[in-house]
């Protein structure tokens, strides 16, 4: 059972605005930064957003994060055939003193 | 360029021990803080631990406290995690990673990772 809620799985077809959601607490998501991640078979994960809604350079703009209270999103405009993977947010939390992670986010580009 | 590989993976029988590498380059190494990461075959990912530039700072999942511990080395450019009274729920690929500076969320560079298994 993971700290950080995300839906287990998410679709849409080429061109459509995909969003997946990451549920927290106020120790986690409440109080700290939001990170995302991509992570494609067989490799290591990506780093897609930092502090709840920066890109890191060579990241697309059609990429973007945002944070509410406890819960953090992440949305893909113009969903593509390469955007296929799993999505991981993260967040760093005070009552555990670590790092949590969400269950992760299967997207299927229909 | 940034380069992270870690080494030292295999298996190991349950209560064993094994200890892993992660050689950097194309950075400052002990302008940061590192982390390792694991995660289980077709699971998702779970924070195992990360160290200060300085070594100094230390801090563990609890799933692993009392029983790793991260260190490094920043003459040699490297990082480790000695593991010991392995479990079965031990089994992961391990990834060290490195963030920006002192962030230990926002993890932007991963080494390839290592595969621990745990079995007899």
């Amino acid at each position: 059972q993971s700290v950080l809620t995300q839906p287990p799985s998410a679709s849409g077809t080429p061109g459509q605005r995909v969003t997946i959601s990451c549920s927290g607490s106020s120790s986690n998501i409440g109080s700290n930064a939001v990170s995302w991640y991509q992570q494609l078979p067989g490799t290591a994960p990506k780093l897609l957003i930092y502090s709840s809604n920066q890109w890191p350079s060579g990241v697309p703009d059609r990429l973007s994060g945002s944070k509410s209270g406890t819960s953090a999103s992440l949305a893909i405009n113009g969903l593509q055939s390469e955007d296929e993977a799993d999505y991981y947010c993260a967040a760093w939390d005070d009552s555990l003193n670590g790092v949590v992670f969400g269950g992760g986010t299967k997207l299927t580009v229909l | 360029q940034v380069q992270l590989v870690e080494s030292g993976g295999g298996l190991v029988k349950p209560g064993g021990s094994l200890r892993l590498s992660c050689a950097a380059s194309g950075f400052t190494f002990s302008d940061y803080y590192m982390t390792w990461i694991r995660q289980a075959p077709g699971k998702g990912l779970e924070w195992v631990s990360y160290i200060s530039s300085s070594g100094r700072i230390t801090y563990y999942a609890d799933s692993v406290k009392g029983r790793f511990t991260i260190s490094r080395d920043n003459a040699k450019k490297s990082l480790y995690l000695q593991m010991n009274s392995l479990r079965g729920e031990d089994t992961a690929v391990y990834y060290c990673a490195s963030g920006f500076f002192e962030d230990v969320v926002s993890l932007d560079h991963w080494g390839l990772g290592t595969l621990v298994t745990v079995s007899s």
